[in-house]
């Protein structure tokens, strides 16, 4: 069974760093892309970019390029989402998903909350 | 680049069929076949519905289908029943090699 499962809740304070991590299991993790999508609150879903584990090939949205960092280890079939100094707007909802294509996502993590707030 | 657009709210009844459009441009939509449908309930994680336009992943009601046409993509729904009262997203492969999301339209039924 393929699964995806997120780090858990994270409250940070304006300029902490952070690192989300999302596990695949049940699929050969460096074979497809893991996409990042955030939703903030009451809001919809933005596409922030995508990583293929197996050569780390990475591709980021516009709106989000220079704001995060993605990263793999497919050692441990693990992906990433990192910040170096978070601010409050980066309150959100961010879910990982899988994909065989980048314009497409069969399977999703349960989502990881961000707050951030002083 | 700019989200694609969604209307804010649909709404149907049991039994009808209802489409929501989701339109781009020559750079996105118009220019490959690469759009997605997802559907969100509160709380929930999004779920794959349509890809690639119009086909369907395994497990999900052939009561859903997608088109296209020029650079307005199409989600119909059939007999619309309670359970598929939801948010629903669009997305399409664009010319800068990433994806963008329509802003996402709100199901009723009523």
């Amino acid at each position: 069974e393929v699964q995806l499962v997120q780090s858990g809740a994270e409250v940070k304070k304006p300029g902490e760093s952070l690192k989300i991590s999302c596990k695949g299991s049940g699929y050969s993790f460096a074979s497809y892309w893991i996409g990042w999508v955030r939703q903030m609150p009451g809001k919809g879903l933005e596409w922030m970019g995508v990583i293929y584990p197996a050569d780390s090939e990475t591709r980021y949205s516009p709106s989000f390029q220079g704001q995060v960092t993605i990263s793999a280890d497919k050692s441990i079939s693990a992906a990433y989402l990192q910040w170096s100094s978070l601010k409050a707007s980066d309150t959100a909802m961010y879910y990982c998903a899988r994909g065989s294509r980048i314009s497409s996502f069969d399977y999703w993590g349960q989502g990881t909350l961000v707050t951030v707030s002083s | 680049q700019s989200a694609l657009t969604q209307p804010a709210s649909v709404s149907g009844s049991p039994g009808q069929s209802i489409t929501i459009s989701c339109t781009g441009t020559n750079n996105d939509i118009g220019d490959y076949n690469y759009v997605s449908w997802y559907q969100q309930h509160p709380g929930k994680a999004p779920k794959l519905m349509i890809y690639d336009v119009s086909d369907r992943p395994s497990g999900v009601s052939n009561r859903f289908s997608g088109s296209k046409s020029g650079n307005t993509a199409s989600l119909t729904i059939s007999g619309l029943q309670a359970e598929d009262e939801a948010d629903y997203y669009c997305s399409s492969y664009i010319s800068s090699a990433t994806v963008v999301f329509g802003g996402g339209s709100k199901l009723a039924v009523l």
